[in-house]
């Protein structure tokens, strides 16, 4: 089984609100992602986490906060964004990068996240 | 640092015809490479993947590529191109650390193909 799984599937917000997005996968990986993907472009990396451990924080404004509960978990809670912050937000992961795994990230359908 | 290059952020064809989607990638040491394909709306799947076993490497939906290292090349190509597979295409490497990979990713090719 391959599959990362993303919740919710849409998502419309004031700039005032709270919420978050939630990605869950069972393939034992212990590497997860956050992505950011605005129409035409390639996902930007926002977010690593390897063990549960934040690895990578790529200059993200601290309107997202990411979360790692578990091995299996990944949330990315959201407050008091902006319209420029809609965008297609996607989670991935991957396994040890140490041990000879290939590097290959598995990406979950993503959230699409549109903010008035 | 490693960079991809992806030529032709725009790619058309007739159905049936050829698919050539090019990828020149930039890496100090030998790379692991990736195509990827998003389709409308969705997450980006795994087409293929370069890990140094074969230079000619097959994929889903009747896809290859192959690595060129004197030409640090990784194009992807179908012989006959079918309406489902118009989407947009990402050529990636990957680059170590610790416990994860970072993909490095083109810009990417739309693939249009015509009836």
């Amino acid at each position: 089984d391959t599959e990362v799984t993303q919740t919710p599937k849409h998502l419309v917000m004031g700039m005032t609100n709270k919420k978050s997005l939630k990605c869950e996968q069972h393939m034992g990986h212990r590497a997860m992602y956050w992505y950011k993907q605005k129409a035409k472009k390639p996902p930007e990396l926002m977010f690593v986490y390897s063990y549960e451990k934040l690895s990578i924080n790529e200059s993200v404004p601290s309107r997202f906060s990411p979360e790692c509960p578990n091995s299996s978990l990944l949330n990315l809670h959201l407050h008091a964004l902006q319209p420029e912050d809609s965008a297609l937000y996607l989670c991935a992961s991957s396994q040890d990068a140490r041990g000879g795994a290939t590097g290959e990230q598995y990406f979950g359908p993503g959230t699409r996240l549109t903010v008035t | 640092a490693q960079s991809v290059t992806q030529l032709g952020s725009h790619v058309s064809v007739s159905e049936g015809a050829l698919v050539l989607l090019r990828c020149n990638y930039s890496s100090s040491v030998p790379p692991y490479l990736f195509w990827y394909v998003q389709y409308p709306n969705q997450g980006l799947q795994l087409l293929l993947k370069y890990t140094s076993a074969a230079t000619l490497v097959k994929g889903i939906n009747g896809f290859e590529a192959e690595f060129k290292k004197s030409e640090t090349s990784f194009h992807l190509t179908k012989p006959s191109a079918h309406m489902s597979d118009a989407a947009e295409y990402f050529c990636a490497v990957s680059e170590a650390s610790g416990g994860y990979n970072k993909l490095i990713f083109g810009a990417g090719t739309r693939l249009a193909v015509h009836p």
